[in-house]
């Protein structure tokens, strides 16, 4: 049972426009998210975390939301850009001593369409 | 060089052939990690290592030796493997101890098993 979802496994958006990632996880001790971005060719690049003792998190374009009642966290990038158009994973970890262990989602592909 | 690099980026062997993944982290980092992403699936984490001391096997094969000679170095040694074997392989490298921390990727070893 995959304790990630990442239910669409692909959105498209118009250039300038918000682009919205969603992600739901089912396991009420994860206490710390992450999303990566993933061109062709290349590893997950890091972009953003957010910890269960916040709300929201935002690095410039990138904003993360996150509901613990809902179990939910998304992604928001405004103005959205073609150079935006990758697989987006997000990822989730219970927190525990040592090496932290994250579970992720299977993955969007966003299309940012000029 | 910088960052995580792997070697080799592709990678086709039979399955009685033996071969190894190369890892190297240029990031002073302490733990290190072996995925398998196979299609249409999320990253599935197979081994962790911390401080050189293999902390987690995700109920991987025997067919599949990791080795961290140091901190800076991962290898996966890979033997009598069969065609679902067939995936991308990343390695990361995160620092641990000081609460969570994210991870960082190579750019993968395409593995294909004949």
């Amino acid at each position: 049972d995959q304790q990630v979802k990442q239910n669409s496994p692909s959105l498209s958006v118009q250039e300038g426009r918000i682009s919205i990632l969603n992600c739901d996880y089912t396991n009420s001790m994860f206490d710390y998210f992450l999303w990566y971005k993933k061109y062709p060719a290349e590893g997950p690049t890091f972009l953003i975390s957010i910890s269960s003792i916040k709300d929201k998190n935002e690095d410039g374009r990138f904003t993360v939301f996150l509901n613990k009642s809902a179990k939910h966290l998304s992604l928001h990038i405004v103005p959205s850009q073609p150079g935006d158009s990758a697989v987006y994973f997000c990822a989730a970890s219970a927190g525990n001593s040592g090496t932290y262990k994250y579970i992720f989602g299977t993955g969007t592909r966003l299309k940012v369409l000029a | 060089e910088t960052g995580v690099t792997q070697t080799p980026r592709h990678l086709v062997m039979g399955m009685t052939n033996k071969k190894s993944l190369k890892c190297e982290q240029h990031l002073g980092h302490n733990a290190m990690y072996w995925y398998k992403q196979s299609a249409k699936k999320p990253l599935e984490l197979m081994f962790v290592y911390n401080f050189k001391e293999q902390t987690e096997n995700n109920s991987v094969p025997s067919r599949f030796s990791p080795e961290c000679p140091n901190s800076s170095h991962l290898f996966l040694h890979l033997h009598t493997l069969q065609p679902e074997d067939s995936a991308l392989y990343l390695c990361a490298s995160s620092r641990e101890g000081q609460g969570p921390n994210e991870q960082y990727f190579g750019p993968g070893t395409r593995l294909t098993v004949t």
